[in-house]
């Protein structure tokens, strides 16, 4: 099992939809979650945390599943700027004093015009 | 806002020669990392700097690869001898703690003929 698994897509959906991506980790461990946009050849840009609580920035919203080692992030009004690869990140805990990083291999989405 | 920068953006070497690719973190920044990034797959770790050593590497960092913390704001990766397989996208990371989000260079292209 993969330790990361997104749903690759693609998604194809129009300007002003809802779209949702979902996301599951293997190890219980795990402590940081995050969401990261990747453009075509470009960095990993940081979209947010996410926390059990919950979060939303503007139109993202990311909710954390601990029992269900399920991640979500929820876009809403869909900008065709929005168009690019979402990455599902999950720390791998060590024991060690830094945070090694596990990415899934992204849900590619196109917003349509 | 202040970035992670990464010099150069393309590097083209022989397969066998030593390449050096350089990052310079965020200033107070004290969590330095090194992924990489195969064209068409996901983003893998290589290797986490804390406190000028070293404290976690993945097995793709092997004996050719090495990092170094020269100075008070430079962080390089060093691979010995290339190999084809080498040719990926090679991001550097930083971090203000280990479980807070890593912020991406936006990397050197690395390609071995």
């Amino acid at each position: 099992r993969k330790e990361v698994e997104q749903d690759p897509g693609p998604f194809n959906v129009p300007e002003g939809a809802t779209v949702a991506f979902n996301c599951t980790y293997s190890n219980s461990a795990s402590q940081s979650f995050f969401w990261y946009r990747q453009d075509c050849r470009k960095e990993p840009k940081l979209l947010m945390s996410v926390y059990s609580s919950g979060n939303e920035d503007g139109r993202f919203t990311a909710q954390l599943n601990r029992a269900s080692q399920y991640i979500s992030l929820l876009i809403r009004d869909s900008k065709l700027s929005d168009s690019a690869t979402y990455l599902c990140v999950v720390n791998r805990p060590q024991g060690g004093a830094t945070n090694k990083l596990i990415f899934g291999t992204g849900t590619l989405l196109a917003v349509q015009p | 806002e202040p970035e992670v920068t990464q010099t150069p953006s393309h590097q083209v070497t022989q397969m066998g020669q030593e390449v050096i690719l350089r990052c310079v973190p965020i200033s107070n920044h004290l969590y330095f990392y090194w992924y990489r990034q195969i064209l068409g797959q996901k983003v893998e770790f290589l290797v986490s700097f804390y406190n000028n050593e070293i404290s976690e590497k993945s097995e793709i960092f092997d004996d050719q690869f090495s990092v170094e913390r020269p100075d008070g704001s430079n962080f390089t990766l060093k691979i010995r001898s290339t190999k084809l397989e080498d040719s990926a996208m090679y991001f550097c990371a930083s971090g203000t703690a280990s479980n807070q989000p890593q912020h991406f260079g936006d990397g050197t292209r690395l390609s071995i003929l």
